[in-house]
């Protein structure tokens, strides 16, 4: 079965460090990427995407992930943290035969403490 | 741009009557429409595929006679809870697909049956 992990509930870390969310998929093919925020009581935010090309993905706020195919990962990082960074954020897979649907993670909660 | 509106943003009904979520995109036409629901601290579940001018795609367990959605144009899509009940209090989020893989997402409907 095609499935996106996302190994930690939470992720803790101090305003100014990096920060790294992990994301691991199960899918066949060649999948299309994506990372979403989400804060309370919203819909979700596009991150950014990977497709293809260059594995390291540069997208909204800072934020960048790196794909990995060979541990089929596409973990999220950032080099800084900021308070304001604190929310849920979902990982997500478009397997290559999908009809445009997408495949979430469970999420993560990030908190960022000052 | 790809901007997706959803309203209301909450609303409160009575157990047994029916509700109406309208998503809309606003400032571009959505070849595919999606409709999700999201319990507290979950992921994303998605509910059914809406296509303009067709019949929805439901997904295995979700009733279609119990939620309705109708995909009137390529800019509108709504979902219709019908004879509602305390069980479907949830948060329901849309989206709209412009590119290959790319969802964009509604700011979500708190949905709460009395």
């Amino acid at each position: 079965a095609q499935s996106v992990a996302q190994p930690e509930d939470q992720v803790n870390v101090a305003e100014g460090n990096p920060l790294t969310v992990k994301c691991t998929y199960s899918v066949s093919g060649n999948p299309y990427l994506f990372w979403y925020v989400q804060y309370p009581n919203r819909g979700l935010q596009f991150l950014l995407k990977y497709i293809t090309g260059d594995n390291l993905v540069k997208g909204s706020y800072g934020f960048e992930a790196e794909f990995n195919k060979s541990q089929t990962s596409f973990h999220l990082k950032k080099p800084s943290a900021l308070v304001s960074d604190s929310a849920l954020y979902f990982c997500a897979v478009r397997p290559q035969d999908s009809s445009y649907k997408l495949i979430f993670g469970s999420g993560t909660r990030l908190l960022v403490r000052p | 741009g790809a901007v997706v509106s959803q309203h209301p943003s909450w609303v409160i009904c009575k157990s047994g009557t029916s509700v109406k979520i309208e998503c809309r995109s606003l400032d571009f036409q959505a070849t595919t429409m999606f409709w999700y629901r999201q319990f507290p601290k979950q992921s994303l579940m998605l509910m059914a595929t809406s296509n303009e001018g067709s019949k929805a795609t439901y997904e295995q367990g979700v009733e279609k006679d119990k939620f309705l959605i109708n995909h009137a144009s390529l800019t509108l899509s709504t979902l219709t809870v019908t004879s509602a009940h305390p069980e479907d209090s949830s948060f329901y989020i849309c989206s709209a697909s412009l590119r290959i893989g790319e969802q964009y997402f509604g700011p979500g409907t708190r949905l709460t049956v009395t």
